[in-house]
């Protein structure tokens, strides 16, 4: 199984702070790689697909990167509704496999 | 709009079993294939099942291999999930997603086991 590790597990930013998430994979997984957003109590929402393409409707705030096994997601200028929990996920090989999250708070 | 209403949960025992549907509009149901994934209370998420667009491929998570069956019905626009030999470790918000990438994710449903 693929093993996907998040860094940092939680951090805590200022409204207008950029940050950055980065997600490594045990093993080459090209560009299969999905990021989500998940609210307390809410269904997770799709962010980033193909490591770097932005779904619609998605703002250009967010962005991906990277290929193989290391992956990033960079948050611009942060707002109060950016506030979240972020995942990654491979696609590239069964099982499906997410990392473990991390909680982006207040500072 | 694309949309994903899973319905089915609830409370169950140990042992038992439950289906879950989920009802999809928005797209042409029969040309993607469909997920289902879990995140048990405080946890994370997890995959738990796929299947293809025509139904023919199917894989599935070893947590649950065995116990858990997916399905669909396109003429209905309708996924589903057969849940067997449910154990307290299942207990988790249930939710449908579309394709590979979980580009589109149902509200969720809850699934409780427990005596």
């Amino acid at each position: 199984d693929i093993q996907m590790t998040q860094s940092p597990s939680s951090l805590s930013a200022s409204v207008g702070d950029r940050v950055t998430i980065t997600c490594r994979a045990s093993q080459d997984i090209i560009n299969y790689l999905a990021w989500f957003q998940q609210k307390p109590g809410k269904a997770p929402k799709s962010l980033i697909y193909a490591a770097s393409s932005l779904q619609s409707g998605v703002p250009s705030k967010f962005s991906g990167s990277g290929s193989g096994t290391d992956f990033t997601l960079t948050i611009s200028s942060l707002q109060p509704e950016d506030f979240a929990t972020y995942y990654c996920q491979q696609y590239n090989s069964y099982p499906l496999t997410f990392g473990q999250g991390t909680r982006l708070e207040i500072k | 709009q694309v949309q994903l209403v899973e319905s089915g949960g609830g409370v169950v025992q140990p042992g038992r079993s439950l289906r879950l549907s989920c009802a999809a509009s928005g797209f042409t149901f029969s040309r993607y294939d469909m997920l289902w994934g879990r995140q048990a209370p405080g946890k994370g998420l997890e995959w738990v099942a796929f299947i293809s667009y025509d139904g023919i491929n199917k894989y599935y998570a070893d947590s649950v291999k065995g116990r858990f069956t997916i399905s669909r019905d396109n003429s209905k626009n309708t996924l589903f999930l057969q849940m067997d030999s449910l154990r307290t470790e299942d207990t988790a918000v249930y939710y449908c997603g579309r394709s590979l990438s979980f580009d589109y994710w149902g509200q969720g449903t809850l699934v409780t086991v427990s005596s």
